[in-house]
């Protein structure tokens, strides 16, 4: 079955420091998505992303964060400085064009924030 | 804000039973909604669909959608330990052809042997 993947499976940084997290979505899905659940917290939306460009952000996507597509498989989000808060598994997912179809989720990236 | 709510439990559920769980929604223009399994420190798993008024079933699960009422659910006929997880509830809304999931905080079922 195809799944999303995503790297790495656990990143640990200091505050400040720049991350990027990485998917690879299914291959013939056009929509993408990054969501985070902070421990014991509900999986949060983020920002969806079609056509080579954001369709929607949440408030939580400030200036800080950014996707990119940079090649036909990739789908990244950077977080530019990180702060403590922004602790928390981030989960990329996908879908296929149909508009009632659901997301494929990815493994997920721990982020861990020092 | 569009909000989706569910009873966040404990659900306990003796094995061989039916496991019932509940979610809510805010927005009336809804159209799609999905249940999730997620387990600990996992990712949420897709198990239901549903976009219609009613019941569908498959294996298992059932997922009944009430519009009128802004009610979803999903039932889980001969609860097995392997179902014990936290069963999410997402709700799919559009904004200016942007659509996007919002998810309830999940219900968490333990299965008892």
């Amino acid at each position: 079955e195809p799944e999303v993947t995503q790297t790495p499976s656990h990143q640990v940084t200091q505050m400040g420091q720049e991350v990027i997290l990485r998917c690879v979505p299914i291959s013939n899905h056009l929509y993408f998505y990054w969501y985070r659940q902070i421990l014991g917290q509900k999986v949060e939306f983020l920002v969806s992303f079609y056509n080579n460009e954001i369709s929607e952000k949440s408030e939580i996507f400030d200036d800080q964060f950014s996707v990119e597509r940079p090649d036909g498989s990739n789908f990244t989000l950077k977080i530019r400085s990180t702060k403590l808060e922004d602790s928390a598994m981030y989960f990329c997912a996908s879908r296929d064009t149909g508009r009632g179809e659901g997301y494929t989720f990815g493994s997920g990236t721990r982020l861990t924030v020092v | 804000q569009k909000e989706v709510e569910q009873n966040s439990g404990p659900l306990s559920v003796p094995e061989g039973a039916i496991a019932s769980l509940n979610c809510t929604y805010s927005d009336r223009g809804s159209q799609s909604f999905f249940w999730y399994r997620q387990y600990s420190g996992k990712s949420p798993e897709l198990i239901m669909s549903i976009y219609s008024n009613g019941d569908k079933e498959d294996g298992r699960f059932t997922a009944q959608l009430n519009k009128a009422s802004q009610y979803v659910s999903l039932l889980i006929r001969d609860s097995q330990p392997s179902d014990s997880a936290t069963y999410l509830c997402a709700v799919k809304s559009e904004d200016f052809g942007n659509e996007k999931l919002t998810f309830g905080t999940g219900t968490r079922l333990t299965i008892i042997p």
